[in-house]
């Protein structure tokens, strides 16, 4: 059974650039959360989608957006870029948000975007 | 709200002892689920094991148990018998219906296994 898939690796951009992240979730998993990894803020959770449907929201502006498709991946946006959005943007997969606290989560190798 | 702490910024264990990072957690929910994750250098989460809160049993995997401790609230992670291969950074999460299911996640240790 594949994993959860991101695409690309790396990626540098330049301010005020937008950048589009890509998730593949695993077969079968409907939910995709999105998180982003600094070393000043840690892991701080974006957003979840569920059947294509913006579940949850984090404390994150407008400039950061996603969608779901029907085949449940999922990408993230991000329109002019500044400097403090390089991060480690990490994408995880699980057959349930809402209601699954008891769902683990599996993650994938994440997107290193920086910002230059 | 829902918190996750993590007292060790850093361990060094020498290879094939056992370790323990620590984790404390605090929240109003009685229904909730803990989490341990491994990030490698290379970036990527590595789901580890889970302990629900209506757990009686303390989750075991492999080599990884989680010392369940729910009057504490805490849910320490246990690595017996260490390799090399298990220096990265280590957090533990959890969620529940006051994070909306969210993963509320730790600061992290960072675990260097010496040979």
């Amino acid at each position: 059974k594949a994993g959860v898939t991101q695409t690309p690796r790396y990626l540098i951009k330049t301010r005020g650039q937008q950048v589009t992240l890509s998730c593949s979730p695993i077969s079968g998993h409907r939910s995709v959360s999105w998180y982003q990894q600094t070393p000043g803020q840690g892991l701080q959770f974006l957003f979840e989608y569920f059947s294509e449907t913006q579940r949850n929201k984090g404390n994150f502006p407008g400039r950061f957006s996603g969608r779901q498709f029907s085949n449940s991946r999922s990408e993230m946006n991000v329109s002019t870029l500044e400097l403090g959005d390089s991060a480690l943007y990490l994408c995880a997969s699980s057959t349930s948000g809402t209601g699954g606290a008891y769902t683990e989560a599996f993650f994938g190798q994440g997107t290193r975007l920086t910002v230059v | 709200a829902q918190k996750i702490t993590q007292t060790q910024p850093g361990m060094f264990v020498q290879e094939k002892e056992a370790v323990t990072l620590d984790c404390t957690y605090d929240t109003s929910d009685p229904s909730y689920g803990l989490f341990w994750y491994k990030q490698p250098s290379s970036g990527e989460m590595i789901f580890l094991i889970y302990q629900g809160s209506y757990d009686q049993q303390n989750a075991t995997e492999g080599r990884y148990s989680l010392n369940f401790q729910k009057a504490r609230k805490s849910a320490n992670l246990v690595i017996s018998a260490s390799q090399l291969g298990d220096s990265a950074m280590y957090f533990c999460a959890m969620r529940g219906p006051d994070s909306n299911y969210q993963l509320i996640w730790g600061a992290g240790t960072k675990l260097i296994i010496k040979p």
